[in-house]
């Protein structure tokens, strides 16, 4: 099956700095790939996607680059801001609806 | 809409109990999944329906689970009997379609201790 590696799995930056989470995949038939934002306690929430026919999708402050070759993708955030800590998740799906996600990273923006 | 609905929030339980916890998709959704959160395992898949039927239970980690899906609009997931290793997050999500890029919608999760 398809097999999500995430790093870094913690990440500290300071307000304004950007952030960076990259993830690999194992499975190249995977054609969507999902960010998921998860605030303490809270439930994940969807903030961006990027589908296998696309290099590059930006909504304001975060964008995620999808390079299929190499078989991974990356979240940017730029100007963070203290609201941007939390749990971010990436995860891969092969043509159906069923995701693999990776382990998380938590991210801490210091005022 | 109100969303993917869960209940209960919390459950707190002794070994050997029987455990159900409860999801009410998003209306016209046909797809719900069971994922189990924990910190070391992080978010696994255990269960997947669509149109009712379960299509995808390899995430089910032994015969203490089973989940259900008697009507369009209300899942369960039960454990029997309950171990403290089942303690974690348990959350229902629900997507409109089938394919990948239907958006899967989470509910608020069911926090579980089992003593």
């Amino acid at each position: 099956g398809e097999n999500v590696e995430q790093h870094p799995s913690t990440l500290s930056v300071q307000e304004g700095d950007s952030a960076v989470i990259k993830c690999t995949y194992s499975d190249s038939a995977s054609n969507y790939f999902p960010w998921y934002k998860q605030e303490l306690g809270k439930r994940p929430q969807l903030i961006i996607d990027i589908r296998s026919n696309v290099g590059e999708k930006k909504d304001q402050r975060i964008a995620v680059t999808l390079n299929k070759t190499a078989k991974h993708f990356s979240l940017h955030i730029t100007e963070t801001q203290p609201e941007d800590s939390a749990v971010y998740f990436c995860a891969a799906s092969i043509g159906y609806s069923t995701l693999t996600f990776g382990k998380g990273t938590m991210l801490l923006v210091s005022p | 809409d109100a969303g993917v609905i869960q209940s209960p929030r919390h459950e707190v339980t002794e070994m050997g109990q029987e455990v159900t916890l409860r999801c009410k998709p998003i209306s016209g959704h046909n797809s719900l999944f069971w994922y189990r959160q924990t910190m070391m395992r992080g978010l696994e898949l255990l269960i997947y329906f669509n149109n009712n039927v379960p299509i995808d239970d390899s995430g089910m980690p032994e015969d203490r689970f089973s989940a259900k899906m008697p009507n369009a609009s209300f899942s369960t997931l039960k454990i029997q009997p309950s171990e403290p290793r089942d303690s974690a997050v348990y959350f229902c999500a629900s997507s409109h379609g089938d394919r990948a890029g239907d958006i899967q919608y989470f509910g608020a999760g069911t926090r579980l201790s089992v003593l």
